[in-house]
């Protein structure tokens, strides 16, 4: 499709479990991003990738979260031991860039997975 | 660190009313930007504004980059009720030139009577 698509759209899971969320950004944008969004809150940044790699991981909020891009396209956000204050919408982005020509560049959402740890 | 204060928190009004809407911050922005988003969905943007002092329109909605780079607002005129949904503003994270990654406000819900 034309835009940033998540998956899945919802997950429910138990205290405890590991879950995956994946992110396929727009064709050709290089940047991508992972925020959360808690009930009623604003976003909240997590991780950015440039390519492949992750320049600015400062927003994970604990070792049981981690990210990965291959190919600069597809990213993966994985979950460990999930704890119930995880729960939450966890919202993908992606641009074309940044610095340079592409410093003013928007960023593009996706609808974003919906996080409920029972 | 840095934050964004948006206010109203949330506003309840009558369709064909004009709303106003605004967001501080006590750092300097150099950009300010203004998302919607609707139950279910990701934040779309609205307006991008670059250079203080700009004023920028997209249909009914105006925003305005303040002077002091610390405060911006988002004006929409003549509401109807697809304007319904929550109204972020957000910019560049310190230290983030070179990485985009953005600090968003609280939100402002709006709700808008028939």
């Amino acid at each position: 499709g034309a835009g940033v698509s998540q998956s899945p759209s919802n997950k429910v899971t138990e205290k405890g479990k590991d879950v995956e969320l994946r992110c396929d950004p727009i064709s050709g944008h290089t940047a991508l991003y992972w925020y959360r969004q808690s009930l009623g809150q604003g976003l909240e940044f997590l991780i950015y990738f440039q390519g492949n790699s992750a320049p600015d991981k400062s927003g994970l909020p604990s070792d049981r979260f981690s990210a990965e891009r291959t190919g600069g396209s597809v990213s993966t956000l994985t979950i460990q031991r999930t704890q119930q204050e995880d729960s939450a919408v966890y919202l993908c982005a992606s641009g074309l860039g940044t610095g340079g020509a592409y410093s003013n560049q928007p960023q593009h959402f996706g609808d974003g997975t919906r996080l409920s740890i029972l | 660190g840095q934050q964004l204060n948006q206010s109203p928190q949330s506003m309840f009004i009558q369709e064909g009313e004009d709303v106003s809407m605004n967001c501080t911050s006590s750092s300097i922005f150099n950009t300010w930007l203004w998302y919607k988003q609707e139950p279910g969905e990701g934040p779309v943007l609205l307006i991008a504004l670059y250079k203080a002092g700009e004023l920028t329109s997209n249909g009914r909605l105006t925003a305005q980059f303040g002077i002091t780079r610390k405060d911006s607002f988002l004006n929409i005129s003549a509401s109807i009720p697809s304007d319904v949904g929550i109204y972020f503003c957000a910019g560049p994270l310190q230290g983030s030139s070179n990485t985009g990654k953005l600090i968003f406000g609280q939100g402002t819900t709006l709700q808008v009577k028939p």
